[in-house]
C-alpha cells in the first residue's frame, strides 16, 4: 500500500529560488494537508483542502500556495524560497472518519 | 478554537520504567482523539486512538483513555524500551458532525530512552 507519498525527500535551494513539493495519495481521502516541523518543534498547518478545487489557509501561509485539482494530489509551491522556510515538510490526508497518514517528508534547506 | 495541551519535555527515563505522557484537549464537542509516534528523520505514525468517551486505545504497550470528565487523554506505558525513544504527539480530530476539518496537534514530546 502505498498510502501518502511525497517527493523529493530531501531539497537544497537557492534564496529566490521555487520549487514544488509534491504529495499524492491512492486511499480517495478529502481531506489533505500541508505541515511545517521546524527543528525540535511541533506540527504547524501552512495550508489544508476538503476536496478537489478546495483549499484554506492554516497557521502559516504565508510564502506559499497550494492547488487540488484532483482528488489524490495536493502539491504545495514556493514561489521565493527563504531561508526562514528551511524545515521539514509534511503532507496528510484523511479520511471523513479515519486518522491521518503523513509521508515520509521532505527535508528543504535554503541558502 | 479547539486546542490541545501536552507534557513538555524532554523526557528522559530508563528501560523498563514507567511511562506517563499528559495530554488535554479543549471539551468543545466530541472528537476523536489520537497519539501519534515520529522516529527519528521518519513521518508521524498513528499509535493509538480512542473515538468516544471511556475508549481505551492500545499499541505496542501502549495505552490511552478518553476521559471526557477531565477532558484528557494521557498515554502511558508500563515498561518503557530503548526502541520507545521518539516523539510523541497528542492530537484531536474535528468535532463529530461539525465542519472544521482541521486537525489540532500537540507541540510534541521528546522521550528518550536509555539502557
Amino acid at each position: 500500500n502505498a498510502g501518502v507519498t511525497q517527493t523529493p525527500k530531501f531539497r537544497i535551494l537557492k534564496i529566490g529560488q521555487s520549487m514544488t513539493l509534491q504529495c499524492t495519495q491512492d486511499m480517495n481521502h478529502n481531506y489533505m494537508y500541508w505541515y511545517r516541523q521546524d527543528p525540535g518543534m511541533g506540527l504547524k498547518l501552512i495550508y489544508y483542502s476538503v476536496g478537489a478545487g478546495i483549499t484554506d489557509k492554516g497557521e502559516v501561509p504565508n510564502g506559499y500556495n497550494v492547488s487540488r485539482s484532483t482528488t489524490e494530489d495536493f502539491p504545495l509551491r514556493l514561489e521565493l524560497a527563504a531561508p526562514s522556510q528551511t524545515s521539514v515538510y509534511f503532507c496528510a490526508s484523511r479520511g471523513v472518519n479515519t486518522e491521518a497518514f503523513f509521508g515520509q517528508g521532505t527535508r528543504l534547506t535554503v541558502v | 478554537g479547539n486546542s490541545v495541551t501536552q507534557m513538555e519535555g524532554p523526557v528522559t527515563l530508563s528501560e523498563e520504567a514507567f511511562l506517563t505522557i499528559n495530554c488535554t484537549y479543549t471539551a468543545t464537542g466530541y472528537p476523536s482523539l489520537f497519539w501519534y509516534v515520529q522516529y527519528p528523520g521518519e513521518g508521524l505514525q498513528l499509535l493509538l486512538k480512542a473515538t468516544k468517551a471511556d475508549d481505551k486505545g492500545s499499541n505496542k504497550g501502549f495505552e490511552a483513555t478518553y476521559r471526557k470528565e477531565t477532558t484528557s487523554f494521557h498515554l502511558e506505558k508500563g515498561s518503557v524500551q530503548v526502541s520507545d525513544s521518539a516523539v510523541y504527539f497528542c492530537a484531536r480530530g474535528p468535532n463529530s458532525g461539525g465542519s472544521n476539518y482541521k486537525l489540532t496537534f500537540g507541540k510534541g514530546t521528546l522521550l528518550t530512552v536509555n539502557p
